[in-house]
C-alpha cells in the first residue's frame, strides 16, 4: 500500500542554523501539508500546498519556514534559523483529488530537536 | 485552540468489550471528522471518517458516530482487541487542515 515517507527520521541541529525536512507523498495525492507536534501537545497544523502555491499557513508558519515542491515527488519544509522551540515531531501528509481530499495520510515524522 | 475537544486523556477496557471514545466539538461549519490512530514515534495512522451530512459510518470493527445538535462524535470499536492500544485523535475539517483533539490512550488489556 502506498504511504507517505519522511527524511530524516532524527535532526538534532542547533539554534539559529537551517534545517530541511523532507517527504515524499503518495504519488498520485494533490494536497500536501506539514504539521507539527510538540511533546505532550496537539497536533498543530502549519500548512497547506497545492498546484505549487500556499493555500493556507498558520500563525505558527512565519517567516522563517518555507515549503516547496522542488520535482514532482518530493515536498520539503525548511525552517532557516531554527529556535529551541522548533522541537517537536514535524508530520508531513498528502491527500487525493477532490472526493476524498478531506483524508489525510500521515508519514512517520521527523524528530527535530534544536539545542 | 479549543475547537476540537478530547475530554478522556486515557480509557482502559477489558479485551473483546466495546471502546468509547469521545470528541467534542465548537465549529458547526467543520464538515468532515475524522478518527486517527497513533503508536509513539509513528505518525498518525488513518481509521475512519464521517461526513456531515451523516450521523453514522462504519467500517468493520470501526463506527463512528455523529451527533451534530450536540457538537458530539464518539469511536466505537467492538470487539476491542490487545492491538488496539494506542492513542486516538479525533480531528475535524472544512475543506483543509485538520483540527486535532488532544488525544485519548487506549489501553485494551487482556
Amino acid at each position: 500500500e502506498p504511504e507517505v515517507t519522511q527524511t530524516p527520521s532524527h535532526q538534532v541541529t542547533q539554534m539559529g542554523q537551517e534545517v530541511i525536512l523532507r517527504c515524499v507523498p503518495i504519488s498520485n495525492h494533490l494536497y500536501f501539508y506539514w504539521y507539527r507536534q510538540i511533546l505532550g501537545q496537539k497536533v498543530e497544523f502549519l500548512v497547506s500546498f497545492y498546484n505549487n502555491e500556499i493555500s493556507e499557513k498558520s500563525e505558527i508558519f512565519d517567516d522563517q519556514f518555507s515549503v516547496e515542491r522542488p520535482d514532482g515527488s518530493n515536498f520539503t519544509l525548511k525552517i532557516r534559523s531554527t529556535k529551541l522551540e522548533d522541537s517537536a515531531m514535524y508530520f508531513c501528509a498528502s491527500s487525493p483529488d477532490s472526493g476524498k481530499q478531506e483524508t489525510q495520510y500521515f508519514g512517520p515524522g521527523t524528530r527535530l530537536l534544536v539545542l | 485552540d479549543q475547537q476540537v475537544k478530547q475530554n478522556s486523556p486515557s480509557l482502559s477496557v477489558q479485551e473483546g468489550r466495546i471502546s468509547i471514545l469521545n470528541c467534542d466539538y465548537t465549529n458547526s461549519m467543520f464538515d468532515y471528522f475524522l478518527w486517527y490512530k497513533k503508536y509513539p514515534a509513528e505518525g498518525p495512522t488513518f481509521l475512519i471518517s464521517i461526513s456531515s451530512i451523516k450521523d453514522k459510518n462504519e467500517d468493520g470493527r470501526f463506527t463512528v458516530f455523529l451527533n451534530k445538535s450536540a457538537k458530539h462524535l464518539s469511536l466505537h470499536i467492538v470487539p476491542s482487541q490487545p492491538g488496539d492500544s494506542a492513542v486516538y485523535f479525533c480531528a475535524a475539517t472544512k475543506g483543509g487542515k485538520l483540527i486535532f483533539g488532544q488525544g485519548t490512550e487506549l489501553s485494551v488489556k487482556p
